[in-house]
């Protein structure tokens, strides 16, 4: 299996425009979460769904951030407008509650730069 | 509310030293304590899985061990080599899927 596929991996966008982070569970595996790693606050989980459906968003930090799953093998992460304190490295995990519900896979990441 | 915090932030030994990393949670209802790897520009990789019922975890020359009572985890690396170098993150786990993640101790280990 390739694993969590992330794109893109490196991102750069003046304030105010829209961004969109893709990502690719492992296949099989019912449960997509995105997090957020800053050095000021770690990691932080932002939002996970299980088969498709968001189930707990309460670390989404504000209405500008959005996120969907439609379809198992498929989510994004938006930010419009987005600022320069969204500046982070954003990850995506999935797992699966049959096989090893305990272990979150995680993807490469994608660092946002928002100038 | 759940907080997790790791000592060092940083450590630097030489190779073929034993090391230990600490953990540290003020709420003791927990479902299970992972420790992660993390290199530079990837993802994470879980190390070791303690369930709150048990004590310690080993493989290799890894071994995690968990007080809940107390709230402290550790993470010991035996006879460290300069492939150990990443940053090591200490999560817990409370009911749900909630993981609160520690801020890492980032480890240089020196040939």
């Amino acid at each position: 299996d390739a694993g969590v596929i992330q794109s893109p991996r490196h991102e750069v966008t003046e304030m105010g425009q829209e961004v969109t982070l893709r990502c690719k569970p492992i296949s099989g595996h019912d449960y997509l979460f995105w997090y957020r790693q800053t050095m000021m606050r770690g990691l932080e989980l932002l939002i996970y769904f299980n088969n498709n459906v968001p189930i707990d968003d309460s670390g989404m930090p504000e209405d500008r951030f959005s996120a969907k799953m439609p379809n198992a093998s498929f989510s994004t992460l938006k930010i419009q407008p987005s600022e320069p304190r969204d500046s982070a490295v954003y990850f995506c995990a999935s797992s699966s509650t049959s096989r090893d519900p305990d272990t979150q896979y995680f993807g490469p990441g994608t660092r946002l730069t928002v100038l | 509310k759940q907080e997790v915090t790791q000592i060092p932030a940083a450590l630097s030994v030489p190779e073929g030293e034993n090391l230990v990393l600490n953990c540290s949670f003020t709420d003791s209802a927990i479902y299970n304590l992972q420790w992660f790897r993390q290199d530079p520009g990837k993802g994470l990789t879980s190390l070791l899985l303690i369930q709150s019922s048990q004590r310690e975890q080993t493989s290799g020359r890894l071994n995690a061990s968990l007080d809940k009572s107390s709230g402290r985890s550790t993470l010991y690396i035996a006879a460290s080599q300069p492939g150990d170098s990443a940053t090591y993150l200490c999560a817990v786990k409370a009911g749900g899927f909630k993981t609160i993640f520690g801020a890492g101790t980032r480890l240089f280990v020196k040939a």
